[in-house]
């Protein structure tokens, strides 16, 4: 079956710092991946997605960057943290089932920036 | 683009009773839509979806109907239990992609005993 590791659970960063959040994906191949960012007692915003090694769609503006390395690997990124970019976390993967994807998500990590 | 809108923001209801969440979309081109349960802290998880081409979808106690004319879709969960408290998410897209995803903006079900 397939599994989702994401990692840190929590992080607490200084403003300026940089971020890196790493996601893998198991007991599949080219998944489609993603990252979603929720503010606290919010919604979900997607921020990007990854169809294949190396392709990244961008959804929102703004100083994050993300990178697949790997078929299975997906990194969200930062060379200076804002205070803005505190929140919740989320990388997930979608399967084709019955004609549609289907979206799973990852545990999360929270992220403090002070 | 696709907007989704949830109602409501909060719910409280006590044991054994029902709960109904209700969403609209505006892109009558949707035509996958889950439901997703997320309790503090925790990651979301879908609960139930529901496609375009039927109307109700059951499981044990949760529900999902579809008002494809009216564009709306709602959540029902009867007989409420305390584990049942949790933000829950409803979503759309169309063609199925997860990509195009819109997500509500929550509710939070509260059971009391």
């Amino acid at each position: 079956s397939q599994t989702i590791h994401q990692w840190p659970a929590t992080l607490v960063q200084p403003v300026g710092s940089p971020l890196s959040l790493e996601c893998t994906v198991e007991g599949t191949s080219n998944p489609n991946l993603y990252w979603y960012r929720q503010a606290a007692g919010r919604g979900l915003q997607l921020l990007f997605y990854s169809v294949g090694i190396g392709q990244i769609s961008s959804e929102v503006p703004q100083n994050l960057s993300a990178s697949r390395p790997q078929d299975r690997q997906f990194i969200l990124s930062s060379k200076k943290l804002l205070l803005s970019d505190s929140g919740f976390y989320l990388c997930a993967w979608s399967v084709y089932s019955r004609g549609g994807e289907k979206l799973f998500f990852g545990s999360g990590t929270q992220l403090s920036v002070l | 683009g696709e907007n989704v809108e949830q109602h409501p923001s909060t719910l409280s209801v006590q044991e054994g009773d029902s709960a109904v969440i209700k969403c609209t979309y505006s892109d009558s081109a949707s035509n996958y839509f889950p439901w997703y349960k997320q309790e503090l802290g925790k990651r979301p998880q879908l609960i139930i979806d529901i496609r375009s081409n039927v109307g109700e979808k059951k499981d044990q106690r949760i529900a999902v109907t579809l008002n494809k004319t009216a564009k709306h879709f709602s959540l029902h969960i009867t007989e409420t239990q305390p584990e049942d408290s949790a933000v829950y998410f409803c979503a759309a897209t169309f063609t199925g992609t997860a990509s195009k995803l819109t997500f509500g903006t929550g509710t939070r079900l509260q059971v009391t005993l």
